[in-house]
């Protein structure tokens, strides 16, 4: 199984909503990753997740909270957020090691969440 | 801050004809270098990469090379079809104090193949 999935594939929510974006894959990978893409735009880092733990927080809002439950799963959670964030959500998954001494292999993208925010 | 240039951001070409986009990093501690290609609605695919030990690497009409004193790489496609026509991107590891390394994305080109 060499595929990241994400669900669910649209989301809209209003600005008081409370939501979740999953992701799942089965490759063995230790890194998983959260990205935001705006139309046009490259996808821009949000979370780093390695063998669980949080690595990278690029200054994201707290609006936005990242949960990594076990080596196969990675979760987005969302509160409060503004019609600015209504973007693609993407997670991507790679081989990484604990200490980080080895470049990161390829990213995997999911087919990421549409979000939008009203 | 470390960045990723890439050029151009939009170029056309006839069915058949050969594509080029360059991509120049700033963090000479850059190691590898992957190039991903996204269709419209559709998630980033990795086309091919090159890590820095190598020049040149190419899978069949794909073929990338790596300048590590000018710290820039190109993507090269050949006989190009419709169906390469997407938005391509390219990246640089960018290695941090911690040792987890995370991808600088460059700003995008989209390729339009003519047909």
């Amino acid at each position: 199984d060499t595929e990241v999935t994400q669900t669910p594939k649209h989301l809209v929510m209003g600005m008081t909503n409370k939501k979740s974006l999953k992701c799942e894959q089965h490759m063995g990978h230790r890194a998983m990753y959260w990205y935001k893409q705006k139309a046009k735009k490259p996808p821009e880092l949000m979370f780093v997740y390695s063998y669980e733990k949080l690595s990278i927080n690029e200054s994201v809002p707290s609006r936005f909270s990242p949960e990594c439950p076990n080596s196969s799963l990675l979760n987005l959670h969302l509160h409060a957020l503004q019609p600015e964030d209504s973007a693609l959500y993407l997670c991507a998954s790679s081989q990484d090691s604990p200490s980080g001494r080895y470049p990161t292999y390829e990213q995997y993208f999911g087919p990421g969440t549409r979000l939008t925010v009203t | 801050g470390e960045n990723v240039e890439q050029h151009p951001s939009t170029l056309s070409v006839q069915e058949g004809d050969s594509a080029v986009i360059k991509c120049t990093y700033s963090d000479s501690a850059s190691n590898y270098f992957p190039w991903y290609k996204q269709e419209l609605g559709k998630r980033p695919q990795l086309i091919i990469d090159i890590r820095s030990n190598v020049g040149e690497k190419k899978d069949q009409r794909i073929a990338v090379t790596l300048n590590k004193t000018a710290k820039h790489f190109s993507l090269h496609i050949t006989e190009t079809q419709p169906e390469d026509s997407a938005v391509y991107f390219c990246a640089a590891t960018h290695s941090r104090l911690s040792g987890t390394y995370k991808y600088i994305f460059g700003t995008g080109t989209r390729l339009k193949v003519l047909a």
